[in-house]
């Protein structure tokens, strides 16, 4: 079971740049790490998802160190539109909930301030 | 990426009335589903697998009498929220796999639901 464990919050001004970061010591070799971004009364929505070093997409950055016992979702230059509640995932190739694989943790709250 | 659109968004029954949720994923095929609860400001509870064309696997602590899942076809998979009572009230979020190996879950927006 990959528990990960993220801060409960994190205060931010427009236009700054965002790193959260997630730890998963005891993530399995076949495991991703995929984050999501939920907004009050929606379904979470996927930002970007990786294995090891460096992803980047049109909206997030995602890195992760050799060992991949944690992993940093940075956002750049966040707008107020950014406040929200970001989860880490990390599952593997055979996701199951019975396998833990889909249990979300807290989450990390952002607030994003003008 | 994927889309997974749930219906009803929301949705007000009696007590003692059964409720069903409907998700589909609309541009791909999903044989494995998943279905979350989630109170306020909390985070989301896995409540079960639902697998194409078996029986869904539920976690522990989760009644499948009272949440009846079935997973019909590759697009669809509906709850059931049976003899709903008040403390059934929250919101429900599905969210599906791509592929049969994919390891990218998409979810869809959300339902909720009040019992009264």
């Amino acid at each position: 079971l990959a528990k990960t464990t993220q801060p409960i919050s994190m205060d931010s001004y427009e236009g700054q740049e965002v790193n959260i970061t997630c730890s998963h010591n005891n993530i399995a070799t076949n495991d991703y790490i995929t984050w999501y971004q939920q907004f009050p009364s929606q379904g979470p929505r996927f930002i970007i998802q990786g294995y090891k070093t460096k992803v980047t997409n049109e909206v997030a950055s995602l890195f992760i160190p050799a060992d991949r016992k944690s992993s940093t979702l940075s956002l750049p230059r966040v707008s107020l539109s950014d406040t929200a509640v970001y989860y880490c995932l990390v599952g593997g190739d055979n996701y199951g909930g019975s396998q833990g694989n889909l249990i979300f943790g807290k989450g990390t709250k952002l607030s994003v301030k003008p | 990426g994927a889309v997974v659109s749930q219906h009803p968004s929301w949705v007000i029954c009696k007590s003692g009335t059964s409720v069903k949720i409907e998700c589909r994923s609309l541009d791909f095929q999903a044989t494995t589903m998943f279905w979350y609860r989630q109170f306020p400001k909390q985070s989301l509870m896995l409540m079960a697998t639902s697998n194409e064309g078996s029986k869904a696997t539920y976690e522990q602590g989760v009644e499948k009498d009272k949440f009846l899942i079935n997973h019909a076809s590759l697009t669809l998979s509906t709850l059931t929220v049976t003899s709903a009572h008040p403390e059934d009230s929250s919101f429900y979020i599905c969210s599906a796999r791509v592929g049969q190996s994919g390891n990218t879950i998409y979810f869809g927006e959300g339902s909720w639901l009040t019992v009264v």
